[in-house]
């Protein structure tokens, strides 16, 4: 049971680039979520899902772009790339909106130059 | 003022003691607590629920105070597998759930 897969687990961007990171899961789960991790600081809800076609803004939705046409996919959108969104990114699932267990993916390292 | 709040540490430990450390949360809203578990360089990993009544999963104990806004977690019997970030983590009435990440508490078992 692979669980919540993150790809890339690296990448380099360059100042004003794009990029997707993908995510995906294979749980069946309806709740999905991303964030981001600074050192020092807490995770930071970036956007969220409740379902397929159902997306909202988190905590930090700024210079980022979501979508989620299947139940399994979660793809974070990077547009024009900034040094501050330089961090560590984790995709998550969770069974419902109550429950404190999320699954996390491995991570993906992203650093803007 | 940071809405979970937690002491960056790291707390350092000999091999076999016990090792203890809070957590403060701010929302009077809040009615969830756990405690996640992070390894350097990984994903997050649930470790137990935080329980009203105060609960345990082995060597770990997790306790709550309300009155004080706090939870807390403690280990005994620390063992160098123990070394590792934990996460406090807290859910609001008032956010339909979302959860608020502590920066983590990081405690380091030596042998």
């Amino acid at each position: 049971n692979a669980g919540v897969t993150q790809t890339p687990k690296f990448r380099i961007l360059k100042i004003g680039q794009s990029m997707t990171l993908q995510c995906t899961q294979d749980m069946n789960h309806n709740y999905m979520y991303w964030y981001r991790q600074d050192p020092g600081m807490g995770l930071k809800l970036i956007y969220y899902s409740v379902g397929a076609g159902i997306t909202d803004k988190g905590e930090v939705p700024n210079g980022y772009n979501v979508s989620r046409s299947t139940t399994e996919d979660f793809p974070l959108r990077l547009e024009l790339a900034a040094p501050s969104q330089t961090s560590v990114y984790f995709c998550a699932s969770s069974r419902d909106r109550n429950t404190g267990e999320l699954f996390f993916g491995e991570g993906s390292r992203l650093t803007v130059l | 003022r940071k809405e979970v709040e937690q002491d960056p540490g790291p707390f350092n430990v000999p091999e076999g003691a016990t090792v203890a450390f809070n957590c403060t949360y701010s929302n009077s809203a809040s009615q969830s607590f756990f405690w996640y578990r992070q390894d350097c360089r990984k994903e997050p990993k649930l470790l137990m629920s935080v329980y009203s009544s105060g609960n345990e999963d082995g060597r770990f104990t997790a306790q709550l105070n309300r009155a004080s806004q706090y939870i807390s977690l403690l280990i005994r019997d620390s063992k160098l597998s123990d070394s590792a970030t934990y996460l406090c983590v807290v859910v609001s009435t008032d956010s339909w759930g979302k959860l608020q990440f502590g920066a983590g508490t990081q405690v380091v078992v030596t042998p």
